[in-house]
């Protein structure tokens, strides 16, 4: 079972704000990061689909980063608004799919304050 | 283009009863996902399949638990026997390649009484 951790758990965050959250995974056996955004009553979205060290990828005001070599990506959202009030995922995925060849963590909740 | 789709979106089942959860990827994509989310808890992965194959079913339960791709028609995820553990949102995604980006479908959420 591989460990994929986001953090921070749960994140309050002022409108118009910036903030960033974390996920690590495993360093060995890297294929690639996806990053889904899951609103409430809804089923996640893709955002990003990240496969090279030093990757950013950006989305209007969202951003991320990727190493992999340290085993980490950061998610950030520049001058946030409520819309963006989600849960943020992050899937580490490894060449042979299946069980552990895509992991999620557990999420990272974020909750924009007007 | 229409997006995966999963029935039922709710489902009440009695102790003991079979559950079947259905679904249909997108147009053109062949590889299958399930996944459970419990209270409190992440997307776990249950089973993965290609059309008429299972391919890691190492998530599922050994028991009660079974999950079909056939050729033609929606995979099925069949719960036998169910009991309150079982209560949970279970989603399924698809993907055109074994790792790509998943895309969901809105979920299945099973209440055993």
């Amino acid at each position: 079972i591989l460990n994929v951790e986001q953090s921070p758990q749960s994140l309050h965050v002022q409108e118009g704000d910036s903030t960033n959250f974390t996920c690590s995974f495993p360093s060995s056996n890297f294929y690639a990061l996806h990053w889904y955004r899951w609103e409430t009553a809804k089923s996640p979205e893709a955002l990003f689909v990240m496969t090279l060290n030093g990757d950013e990828k950006k989305k209007g005001r969202i951003s991320a980063t990727l190493n992999t070599k340290e085993g980490y990506s950061y998610l950030y959202i520049k001058g946030s608004q409520p819309e963006d009030s989600a849960t943020y995922l992050c899937a580490f995925i490894t060449p042979g799919g299946g069980a552990d060849g895509l992991t999620f963590g557990k999420g990272t909740h974020l909750i924009i304050q007007p | 283009n229409a997006g995966v789709m999963q029935n039922p979106r709710h489902l009440v089942r009695r102790r003991g009863q079979e559950a079947r959860l259905r679904c249909s990827p997108m147009k053109g994509h062949s590889h299958v996902y399930w996944y459970r989310q419990l209270p409190e808890e992440g997307l776990k992965f249950m089973v993965y399949l290609q059309k008429e194959n299972i391919i890691d079913e190492s998530g599922m339960p050994k028991e009660r638990f079974s999950a079909e791709f056939p050729k033609e028609g929606p995979s099925i995820l069949r719960i036998q026997q169910v009991v309150r553990g079982d209560s949970a949102a279970y989603f399924c995604a698809s993907s055109p390649v074994a790792t790509g980006e998943l895309f969901f479908g809105e979920g299945s959420r099973l209440t055993v009484l």
